[in-house]
């Protein structure tokens, strides 16, 4: 069965400090790779996709994401944080076994950026 | 272009009870998707609809049902309401069924079972 780990269950930066946020999964298959955010009362977006070809994936807002199959890894970072990016980020995977739609979610991690 | 609408918002039910929440995918989606996401289990896919037909279904009991409208609508139904279904249901829709594909989420409806 498939299933995505995420670590960090709260995490405290101050503006300007960089982030990274680990994510593994479990799926011995091909694999299409997601991060998920929910910023405090709106609705889940889409903050990058992961397909295939270069692993190295690049979304909105200035995050980034690699993927790294050898070690199950989808970690998502960003180089300098901002009190905006103060929200909920959720790993999802699908598998090529699953349905299309059928995502697996990490429990996600809280981010909170102190001005 | 409008996002995914889900009705109602906020709905509060009794134990027992029967609810039905409803889903407008984005105009021309046809597949549409709905996870039960709560504090404890985080989000879990319940099922997925396109051409009016379920293709892929969730680990939840059969009081969980849903379905979907010619013109791609959806809803979900919960029968006999247990306090371990208040949850913020969330529908997604996506443009196609095949894999890859993309979801765009709904704000949800959250639940509440006294």
């Amino acid at each position: 069965a498939q299933s995505v780990s995420q670590h960090n269950h709260h995490v405290i930066l101050s503006e300007a400090a960089s982030l990274e946020l680990g994510c593994n999964y479990s799926y011995g298959g091909t694999v299409n790779l997601f991060w998920y955010v929910q910023y405090p009362g709106q609705h889940l977006q889409l903050l990058l996709k992961y397909f295939s070809g270069d692993p190295l994936v690049k979304g909105i807002k200035g995050f980034e994401a690699e993927f790294i199959k050898s070690k199950f890894s989808f970690n998502l970072r960003k180089p300098s944080v901002q009190w905006s990016d103060t929200a909920e980020y959720f790993c999802a995977v699908n598998g090529d076994q699953t349905g299309a739609n059928n995502l697996f979610f990490g429990t996600g991690t809280r981010l909170t950026v102190i001005p | 272009k409008a996002g995914v609408t889900q009705t109602p918002r906020y709905l509060i039910k009794t134990r027992g009870q029967q609810v039905t929440l409803s889903c407008s995918p984005i105009s021309g989606h046809r597949s549409v998707s709905w996870y039960q996401q709560t504090p404890g289990q985080g989000l879990q896919f319940l099922f997925e609809y396109f051409s009016e037909t379920q293709r892929n279904k969730g680990n939840f009991p059969g009081r969980f049902s849903g379905r979907q409208f010619s013109n791609s609508r959806s809803e979900m139904n919960v029968s006999t309401l247990e306090l371990g279904d208040s949850a913020l249901y969330l529908c997604a829709s996506s443009l196609v069924e095949g894999s890859p594909n993309v979801l765009t989420f709904g704000a949800g409806s959250r639940l509440t079972v006294l």
